[in-house]
């Protein structure tokens, strides 16, 4: 299976400022997705990172304020911007290696901290 | 209602002892059923993978679907203190989404 990291694996961050998540794969994927996973919650789609072109983002979540890039099929980044305390929470990337199968694999996540 | 539900525990169990973790689920049009395990402070790691209803078997791990009652099952054999982790169950819808269970925190005691 891919190999996926994440930088940074935390931060803490003030609110009003921005920070951006990178994803880094060992090898080209299909897809690229950004999970959000809050305390106590299940992870929630934020949206598909395509390639080439502007992300799809789930319900809820808007450009502006999660602005995602996937320049190439190896890596991708998601800003979370004019953060608040609501936004700490952990940050997941994962991917689809694509040959038929659609089994998802996450990076270790980052864990980001609004005061 | 949620698509998934999940109850989130906490589970714990003796050593050796059989686990059983379980999710239903709302949309009938799900087919594919995943379970996730979570070590703290990590990312989900994928463990067990099923296509529709039935049995697989991977080790000490079972997964079961029944898709007439929509209700998915994990169990642990022979658990170990080293099993002691989030178990998340996840379901692909349209748009290859992955519709995940709160999660079931687990510890087994040595």
């Amino acid at each position: 299976s891919a190999v996926i990291s994440q930088k940074p694996s935390r931060d803490i961050c003030q609110r009003g400022t921005s920070l951006t998540i990178q994803c880094q794969v060992d090898s080209q994927v299909t897809m690229m997705f950004w999970y959000r996973q809050q305390p106590g919650q299940s992870l929630t789609l934020i949206a598909t990172a395509n390639q080439g072109s502007e992300a799809t983002y789930e319900s809820g979540f808007v450009i502006d304020k999660f602005p995602i890039s996937r320049p190439n099929l190896t890596f991708s980044t998601l800003t979370v911007s004019n953060m608040s305390p609501e936004d700490s929470s952990i940050y997941l990337c994962s991917v689809v290696e694509g040959g038929g199968t659609d089994t998802q694999y996450f990076g270790p996540g980052t864990r980001l901290t609004v005061l | 209602q949620k698509e998934v539900e999940q109850d989130p525990g906490p589970l714990s169990v003796p050593e050796g002892a059989i686990v059983s973790l379980n999710c239903t689920y709302s949309n009938s049009a799900f087919q594919y059923f995943m379970w996730y395990r979570q070590y703290s402070r990590k990312g989900p790691e994928l463990l067990m993978y099923t296509y529709s209803s039935g049995n697989k078997e991977d080790g000490r791990f079972t997964a079961q679907v029944d898709k007439s009652s929509k209700y998915i099952s994990l169990f642990i054999r022979d658990s170990q203190p080293s099993d002691s982790a989030t178990y998340l169950c996840a379901m692909i819808g349209v748009a290859n989404n992955l519709f995940f269970g709160t999660g079931t925190r687990l510890t087994v005691i040595p």
